[in-house]
């Protein structure tokens, strides 16, 4: 069975911290994607990457950087958190094509 | 530049009636579609896609999806709505050189 895991379920932060969320899959896939998920906006792209050590702006990079030094594992960090990165995050991987997305459960963060 | 429309934040459906959740997109090219759904405090699940070949595809959970390329539409059905169908429903286009967006989902209500 197909698994993406995230480090936290939830995750409390103050502002000006450094923050990482991870997120791991077992399936091999080459692209690993990490969105933000808010009510009303639907799911926006941050960052993904199509290999190890490479990696992509979306959408939304700003405030936020990725790192990918294994095939399983995807990190995103918030460098300096901020309020308005209070958010649910999400990540995804896929195979190559046009492979479905599999998502892991996600992480829902706030800022204080 | 490729867009999604879900005109309907919410949709209200009593339990054994069809149902259907709409989506309208504007992709360059052939385009290659998704759907998702999210239930309550779960990360999303693949639903369906359209990649090529017959108009209407089948997926999980008794769903399918017709493609129409004359109205640029590919809206969710399913013949017989149960309380357990209750989610959120994301359409998701891409083309063959652009990322894949998502629609800023449809809240499906199963009345009993």
């Amino acid at each position: 069975d197909v698994k993406v895991t995230q480090s936290s379920r939830y995750l409390v932060k103050r502002t000006g911290e450094k923050v990482f969320l991870e997120c791991v899959q077992d399936m091999d896939h080459e692209n690993m994607f990490w969105y933000r998920q808010d009510p009303g906006l639907g799911l926006r792209l941050i960052y993904f990457s199509y290999d190890v050590k490479m990696k992509e702006k979306g959408d939304i990079p700003e405030g936020y950087s990725v790192s990918r030094e294994k095939k399983e594992r995807f990190s995103l960090i918030l460098e300096s958190a901020s309020t308005n990165q209070t958010s649910m995050y999400l990540c995804a991987s896929s195979g190559t094509g046009f492979s479905e997305q599999f998502f892991g459960p996600g992480t829902r963060l706030t800022v204080l | 530049a490729q867009s999604v429309a879900q005109p309907e934040d919410q949709v209200n459906v009593a339990e054994g009636n069809p149902l259907t959740v709409k989506c309208t997109y504007s992709v360059s090219g052939n385009p290659y579609l998704f759907w998702y759904v999210q239930y309550p405090n779960r990360g999303l699940q693949f639903l369906l896609k359209y990649i090529t070949g017959d108009n209407l595809v089948k997926g999980s959970y008794g769903f399918e999806a017709e493609f129409n390329k004359s109205q640029t539409s590919f809206h969710l059905k399913k013949p017989s709505a149960l309380v357990s169908d209750s989610a959120l429903y994301f359409c998701a286009p891409r083309n063959r050189d652009d990322k894949i967006i998502f629609g800023k989902g449809t809240r499906l209500h199963i009345l009993p």
